[in-house]
């Protein structure tokens, strides 16, 4: 079965310091890509970052970064320097290549709070 | 560069009354476009996917149903809401169906069944 798993509920950051939210995918497709959205409190999905299945490096994007471990099947995203307006929740998702639909499966989500 | 419109943004409606919620994408042409669910604090649940005009397919079966009348256009429509309707409904497009490529998201509407 596809499935992604957050496992954090809810966390807390100081402001400027480096945060990880975890993320586990379950896929026995060779051919995924791993998706990173942050949802403020206004509701709006906002794409972060994406890793694919095949990608050799860790995907990268201003403060954000995503630690891929394929053998893990994790892909933890980390921001860095952290600033008050990170507070939000974040999911993980992911898209396989078998799916006809396209569709994101996304996890439960983590609330992030930063604290001044 | 891409937008996506959704409409109203919030809409609170009686049990048994009709669902129309609107979406729109400008600055691309024939898009895959998408209708999520998410329920209060929980991740999004696919609905209705679209990959051309008339053309809808339907991943969980529901009260509700969807129409792309247009390229840009994706509706959501309920003839008979029920209390379980109640959620926050994304509307979302991309450029394609393979693994890499990233949802854009709307607005959101939130819609509360009384």
């Amino acid at each position: 079965a596809q499935k992604i798993t957050q496992t954090q509920p809810g966390m807390f950051v100081q402001e400027k310091e480096a945060v990880t939210l975890d993320c586990t995918y379950d896929t026995s497709d060779p051919s995924y890509g791993l998706f990173w959205y942050k949802q403020p409190s206004s509701g709006e999905m906002i794409f972060l970052i994406y890793q694919g299945s095949y990608d050799q490096q860790n995907a990268t994007e201003g403060r954000y970064s995503l630690n891929f471990q394929k053998a893990r099947k994790s892909a933890n995203l980390v921001i860095s320097a952290s600033q008050l307006g990170d507070s939000a929740m974040y999911f993980c998702a992911m898209r396989t290549g078998s799916s006809n639909t396209g569709k994101l499966i996304f996890g439960q989500g983590t609330t992030l709070q930063v604290k001044p | 560069s891409q937008t996506i419109h959704q409409w109203p943004a919030t809409l609170v409606q009686p049990v048994g009354s009709p669902l129309s919620l609107e979406c729109t994408v400008e600055g691309t042409s024939n898009p895959n476009l998408y209708w999520y669910r998410q329920a209060a604090g929980r991740g999004l649940q696919l609905l209705f996917y679209s990959v051309g005009i008339g053309q809808i397919s339907s991943e969980v079966p529901q009260n509700l149903s969807a129409s792309r009348p247009q390229d840009r256009q994706f509706i959501l429509s309920s003839k008979k809401l029920l209390l379980s309707d109640s959620g926050f409904y994304l509307c979302a497009w991309g450029p394609g169906q393979g693994p890499g490529e990233t949802q854009y998201f709307g607005p959101g509407t939130r819609l509360l069944v009384l």
